[in-house]
């Protein structure tokens, strides 16, 4: 496609439910990365898959968030059990081997 | 571990004239690569500008162009004639060279507001 995308855009989900959020990365990129953005803070690492190899989860907060990438293509983000400390933005970004990122508009998850 | 800090959360600037935007890093590495991201409304990162830690000349990008202090570990930005679109969220990034991938570790930003 013509850029990342991501879906959805705003979720809203009630405490104790899981989420899953998508994330459709630009054509033949091999490397996917999924960061979050708390309420008026800097972006955090969560995970990154490049190509076959298995994934870095280094960033992955706790075991509730886990992730895929299907095809070498689309990722999903699974948060599990959702608490309210889970609201934040999630980005997706992509990247040909490790030039360029290009991120996503991310999603907007609210935990009430 | 690296730590980026932005020690300005909010910063202006009048249309047209020029504002600098600080970022200082901690590391223990020699090479690596440093970035400028803007973030408008609509979320998504874009990049403004980026720097090689063995490069010794400042990067520049049209109006954007960065001040890099290796020795003290300072990475600044500067905006000259500030346009009205140029209002955003403005987050400083570092970059190990070594290894695959590229895992950012980001400061915590600085909302930039100009003013016509």
């Amino acid at each position: 496609g013509a850029g990342v995308s991501q879906s959805p855009s705003n979720k809203v989900t009630e405490k104790g439910k899981d989420v899953e959020l998508r994330c459709d990365p630009i054509s033949g990129h091999t490397a996917l990365y999924w960061y979050r953005q708390s309420l008026g803070q800097g972006l955090e690492f969560l995970i990154y898959f490049q190509g076959n190899s298995a994934p870095d989860k280094s960033g992955l907060p706790s075991d509730r968030f886990s992730a895929e990438r299907t095809g070498g293509s689309v990722s999903t983000l699974t948060i599990q059990r959702t608490q309210q400390e889970d609201s934040a933005v999630y980005l997706c970004a992509s990247s040909f081997l490790s030039e360029k990122l290009f991120f996503g508009s991310g999603t907007q998850l609210s935990v009430l | 571990a690296q730590t980026v800090t932005q020690s300005q959360p909010e910063m202006s600037v009048q249309e047209a004239e020029t504002v600098t935007l600080s970022c200082t890093y901690d590391t223990s590495e020699s090479d690596y690569y440093l970035f400028w991201y803007k973030q408008p409304p609509s979320r998504q990162m874009i990049l403004v500008i980026r720097q090689e830690a063995y490069k010794q000349q400042n990067a520049t990008e049209n109006r954007f162009s960065v001040n890099f202090q290796k020795a003290a570990k300072s990475f600044s930005l500067k905006i000259s004639d500030s346009q009205l679109g140029d209002a955003a969220m403005y987050f400083c990034a570092y970059r190990s060279a070594r290894g695959a991938g590229n895992m950012l570790t980001f400061g915590g930003g600085t909302r930039l507001m100009v003013k016509p």
